[in-house]
């Protein structure tokens, strides 16, 4: 069974940093391209950023282009993005999503970033 | 982009009518679109691939058609488990996916 498990979530003042992780189970992950994906409290669901299964090709939405990181360690069965100069508009759940089929197939219980001074 | 418009933003229905929810792609996408379950405090959860393609699973109640510009999710008769949100989401446009702003389908 298809498992993700979201961490590293939490309260952070605007200008501020945080990790997110992600652990793998369940497949092979080092032959899978990974998402992450968020929510807005009370909003739609906004694609974040994208990793192919070996790093080659690493793709951002506009909103966070040079200010968050995706990475993966297929060793460690890990996805993480790091957040960097956060501001207010990136509270949301963040969810990390494995393509299958087609992208987009199988997500994680997401972790809760809160934004706030 | 692809811009991606739901309809209806919400919709009151009962246990066994049948529903269904358009999406509307800016430009043609193929078959490129999936069809996604939210419920409360949840994870969204994937019902449809490849615009017609059930996901294991899921029951056959909901299926999913179209292809270019127009979708339809269809649930053929409602269950008091469908009761959710519901998103479709292209990937026509890789990796700049879109999803359409969500459908909120409520008890009558």
């Amino acid at each position: 069974e298809v498992q993700l498990v979201e961490s590293g979530g939490g309260l952070v003042k605007p200008g501020g940093s945080l990790e997110l992780s992600c652990a793998a189970s369940g497949f092979t992950f080092g032959t899978y391209t990974m998402n992450w994906v968020r929510q807005a409290p009370g909003k739609g669901l906004e694609w974040v950023s994208l990793i192919s299964s070996s790093s080659s090709y690493i793709y951002y939405a506009d909103s966070v282009k040079g200010r968050f990181t995706i990475s993966r360690d297929n060793a460690k069965n890990s996805l993480y993005l790091q957040l960097n100069s956060l501001r207010a508009d990136d509270t949301a759940v963040y969810y990390c999503v494995r393509d299958s089929t087609t992208p987009l197939g199988y997500w994680g219980q997401g972790t809760l970033v809160t934004v706030s001074s | 982009d692809i811009q991606m418009t739901q309809s209806p933003s919400s919709l009151s229905a009962s246990v066994g009518d049948r529903v269904t929810i358009t999406c509307r792609a800016s430009q043609g996408i193929g078959n490129d679109l999936g069809w996604y379950q939210q419920k409360p405090g949840k994870a969204p959860k994937r019902l449809i691939y490849a615009a017609s393609s059930l996901q294991s699973g899921v029951p056959s109640r909901f299926s999913g058609s179209g292809s270019g510009t127009e979708f339809t999710l269809t649930i053929s008769s409602l269950q008091p488990e469908d009761f959710a949100t519901y998103y479709c989401l292209q990937h026509k446009s890789y990796p700049q996916y879109t999803f359409g702003q969500g459908t909120k389908l409520e008890i009558k």
